[in-house]
């Protein structure tokens, strides 16, 4: 189906392991975004790419590392995961970047033990 | 630093009326607006855009304000019905990146 998709949905991992988010779009969009979701803060953003083998920090990427050698995917690693990390991590995408709709996967709920 | 406010607390309103949603916004001035609406579980999905130049924008039953002077976005649905029931974001582009920053969403609830 076309549209955006994300894996895992869920994650459990422990304090220390690297972790790999999955995010897959079928649009060809040029811009690809990921946030992360925590209770009582707006979306904030980690990094995003503005096409392949371009991307740029966000507010919050510390602790994350991105890549993007296909339009398509846009894997976001967590080096080595820590408690604060645990969140709902959601991917984006749009045409051009915030001048349309960014269109959202269903999200990964990630929790490090 | 740029800051967006939305009321924290959940807005309860009765089938049929109009529900009205708040984004104050600070230390910025945004060349356009966003709002989504983000049910549980789900990513957020686009509703409507309104830019600077742009006081008011429709569709269908919902409406979106935007006054740069008060730095202020009212988002309006008419006629609300339970199905309204969500958490509703706005969100303003950030930079020449165009970057968006985020409220923290409002929570509306649509008693029957």
């Amino acid at each position: 189906d076309a549209g955006i998709t994300q894996s895992p949905r869920y994650k459990i991992t422990e304090t220390g392991r690297q972790v790999t988010l999955m995010c897959h779009q079928t649009w060809s969009h040029s811009y690809m975004f990921w946030y992360r979701q925590d209770l009582g803060h707006g979306l904030r953003l980690i990094y995003y790419s503005a096409a392949a083998d371009i991307t740029d920090k966000g507010e919050v990427p510390d602790g994350y590392v991105v890549s993007r050698s296909k339009t398509e995917n846009f894997p976001l690693t967590l080096e080595s995961a820590t408690r604060s990390q645990t969140s709902v991590y959601f991917c984006a995408s749009s045409g051009v970047a915030g001048a349309e709709t960014q269109y959202f996967g269903p999200g990964t709920r990630l929790l490090v033990l | 630093s740029q800051k967006i406010e939305q009321n924290s607390e959940a807005l309860n309103i009765q089938e049929g009326k109009t529900a009205t949603l708040t984004c104050n916004y600070t230390n910025y001035s945004p060349a356009y607006l966003q709002w989504y609406r983000q049910d549980p579980g789900r990513g957020p999905v686009f509703l409507l855009l309104i830019r600077e130049n742009e006081k008011e924008k429709r569709k269908e039953r919902l409406k979106v304000t935007f006054d740069t002077t008060l730095k202020q976005s009212l988002f309006h649905i008419t006629a609300s019905q339970p199905a309204d029931s969500a958490t509703y974001l706005c969100a303003l582009v950030r930079d020449s990146n165009y970057q968006l920053i985020w409220g923290a969403g409002t929570k509306l609830i649509i008693k029957p």
